[in-house]
């Protein structure tokens, strides 16, 4: 299983939306709504942003949403904060009932 | 509160074996489901395994299937990782981690250092 793809890095101003992509087959992100998407600071362990395409967990602000289109999800980062400055991962299931990340994405926050 | 913490972890040699524990706590560690996630510093996120509530369904990663196990103690709220046949691309900080949404893992425990070193 490969990972999916994600650009290498992503930046913005604060207070601008920033996208980040995310890129699989009809083997993973394209037939099943199982992708999420992960933060990670520095030294810190990944945090769940998004489960199952859009949807928040308590305590994410609104700020953070998802979508999907085909085999390319999307994480959509809205009023970028400097907190946002993270390493952000994808994650979907896939066929024979295994999981694939995506490869991250650097955001900055300039 | 939500506790995940692994132990087990450490220096082996390549063909070695070593298992991973994962101590839960703050939840109904019987009904979740749990998986083994790795990560390489530096590097992104490796799904390895995971299995359901009572331990009768698990799945693998291509490259761990054959050589991994992974189990449960219900009774003792303890996750676990039987880990053979090691091998250098296996050396990673392997993290217990709690799907508590579909496919959302929304706990990660602080990660144990499995180092290949011949």
């Amino acid at each position: 299983q490969s990972a999916l793809t994600q650009p290498p890095s992503a930046s913005g101003s604060p207070g601008q939306s920033v996208t980040i992509s995310c890129t699989g087959t009809s083997s993973d992100v394209g037939v099943y709504n199982y992708v999420s998407w992960y933060q990670q600071h520095p030294g810190k362990v990944p945090k769940l942003m998004i489960y199952e395409v859009n949807k928040r967990p308590s305590g994410v602000p609104d700020r953070f949403s998802g979508s999907k289109s085909g085999n390319t999800a999307s994480l959509t980062v809205s009023g970028l904060q400097a907190e946002d400055e993270a390493d952000y991962y994808c994650k979907s299931y896939a066929d024979s009932d295994t999981f694939v990340f995506g490869g991250g994405t650097k955001l900055t926050v300039l | 509160e939500v506790q995940l913490v692994e132990s087990g972890g450490g220096l082996v040699q390549p063909g070695g074996s070593l298992r991973l524990s994962c101590a839960a706590s703050g939840f109904t560690f019987s009904s979740s489901w749990m998986h083994w996630v790795r990560q390489v510093p530096g590097k992104g996120p490796v799904w390895v395994s995971r299995i359901n509530g009572d331990g009768s369904k698990t799945g693998y990663a291509g490259s761990v299937k054959g050589r991994f196990t992974i189990s449960r103690d219900n009774a003792k709220n303890t996750l676990f990782l039987q880990m053979d046949s090691l091998r250098a691309e296996d050396t990673a900080v392997y993290y217990c981690t709690r799907e508590d949404v579909p496919a959302g893992l929304d706990a990660w425990g602080q990660g144990a250092l499995v180092t290949l070193s011949s």
